[in-house]
């Protein structure tokens, strides 16, 4: 049972566009939405985390939505370059005595076109 | 610079086979962690381990299991390992207070035939 879910699969964007990553997910325990991205080769890297109580953060050209009514959060890239092309996860947490498990999205194939 | 080293990054094993990937962190997290990355399935937790000696079973331990006697390492075994265990293993660390970062390392391809 996929607890995040995450949209598209793929996506195909042209350089300088914005492209716009989606996740839902169904826990109202979770309380904090971390985006990780993955280089080909490479283990995930924290990009950008966000908590429930405000609807937007940004950091640079990447920015994450956050729907708390809605159960959804987004990630979208401003003035995407070609370099942002990689693999994007969102995740959701609960805080468990000081523990704390990710539950990660099935990921985003973002390239970035030239 | 916070560092993840996994003990391989591509095997090849048979099936039947018992399997050890090893995971060595240099930066004195509490917290470790066993993933699977496969193809449209994001990454699944295996198991977890918050400290010396202790492990938390994650979402598909079946056909696993782990080990750490050192703060700085956590292995896991395949105890026969199977065609169904082919994947992408991704060994992550952090600390334990808060909403920490974990970070991950590069990964380790396994192929079982």
């Amino acid at each position: 049972q996929q607890q995040v879910k995450q949209s598209p699969q793929s996506l195909i964007v042209q350089k300088g566009g914005i492209p716009i990553i989606n996740c839902a997910y169904e826990n109202t325990a979770f309380d904090y939405f971390p985006w990780y991205q993955q280089f080909p080769g490479k283990g995930p890297a924290l990009l950008i985390a966000i908590r429930p109580d405000v609807s937007e953060k940004k950091e640079g050209r990447f920015t994450i939505s956050f729907n708390k009514s809605a159960k959804q959060f987004s990630l979208h890239i401003m003035d995407s370059q070609p370099g942002d092309s990689a693999t994007y996860f969102c995740a959701a947490s609960i805080q468990d005595f000081g523990n704390e498990k990710l539950t990660f999205g099935t990921g985003t194939r973002l390239t970035i076109i030239p | 610079d916070v560092k993840v080293t996994q003990s391989s990054r591509y095997l090849v094993k048979r099936t039947g086979e018992k399997v050890f990937l090893e995971c060595v962190q240099d930066m004195d997290h509490e917290n470790m962690f066993w993933y699977r990355q496969d193809p449209g399935l994001g990454l699944r937790l295996i198991y977890f381990s918050y400290d010396v000696k202790m492990k938390e079973k994650g979402d598909i331990p079946e056909g696993y299991s782990v080990s750490r006697e050192k703060k700085e390492r956590f292995s896991l075994i395949l105890e026969s390992a199977s065609t169904n265990q082919t994947s992408m293993y991704l060994c992550a660390s952090s600390f334990s207070e808060g909403r920490e970062t974990q970070y991950f390392g590069p990964g380790t391809r396994l192929l079982v035939l």
